[in-house]
């Protein structure tokens, strides 16, 4: 059975870093396209970041050169590095799988984790 | 990226037919097909309902259908139910390798 399990978030002060992780079972992460997604309180979805396979990554505009996405293989575990914090990264950050595998992608979500809570507040 | 534009709110009674509309561009739906819906209940993590414009998701009723023409996609749902309450948000890939996703759509079942 596929599950993912976020952990990391918390409260944390504007500038400050912290790091996300997502535990996954029942696939393997190396061979999947991983995606973060989050949702600012009382607001929509905002696609944030993806791993492909083959370990490239895209980001989104209102995050790119402050996240990093990653992973540990020998754990199966996604991580997503925020540095430079903000109040309006304020959001549920869930991690969300592609179902394609290896060189074959698919391009919706199919599983996503029950999501974890960042606030960035002074 | 600007998201892609839902109505904030669509409404029917019970049995009734609904579509959620969903615009983008010639540069996220208009040019793949490849938008999915997902139905989010309050407090709850989004579910995937339609993938790529017209596929329904594993265990979806077939009361759920999606289509697209030119830079609108959109997801009808027939035969309207009180389960079907919830908000619905469409997401499309992108021509720059992203994804973006659209302002969510809150369906009330009067």
């Amino acid at each position: 059975e596929v599950q993912l399990v976020e952990s990391g978030g918390g409260l944390i002060q504007p500038g400050e870093s912290l790091r996300l992780s997502c535990a996954a079972s029942g696939f393997s992460l190396s061979y999947s396209y991983m995606n973060w997604v989050r949702q600012a309180p009382g607001k929509g979805l905002e696609w944030v970041s993806v791993i492909y396979s083959g370990g490239s990554t895209y980001y989104a505009d209102s995050v790119k050169g402050r996240f990093t996405i990653s992973r540990d293989n020998s754990k199966n575990t996604l991580f997503l590095q925020m540095n430079t914090l903000r109040a309006e990264d304020t959001a549920v950050y869930y991690c969300a799988r592609e179902p394609g595998i290896g060189g074959w992608r698919e391009y919706y979500f199919d599983y996503w984790g029950q999501g974890t809570l960042v606030t960035v507040s002074s | 990226q600007s998201a892609l534009t839902q109505p904030a709110s669509v409404s029917g009674s019970p049995g009734q037919s609904i579509t959620v509309s969903c615009i983008g561009t010639s540069s996220d739906v208009g040019g793949y097909n490849y938008v999915s819906w997902y139905q989010q209940h309050a407090g709850k993590v989004p579910q995937l309902v339609i993938y790529d414009v017209t596929n329904r998701a594993s265990g979806v009723s077939n009361r759920f259908s999606g289509s697209k023409s030119g830079n609108t996609a959109s997801l009808t749902i027939s035969g309207l139910q009180a389960e079907d309450e919830a908000d619905y948000y469409c997401c499309s890939y992108t021509s720059s390798s992203l994804y973006v996703c659209g302002t969510g759509t809150k369906v009330s079942v009067l």
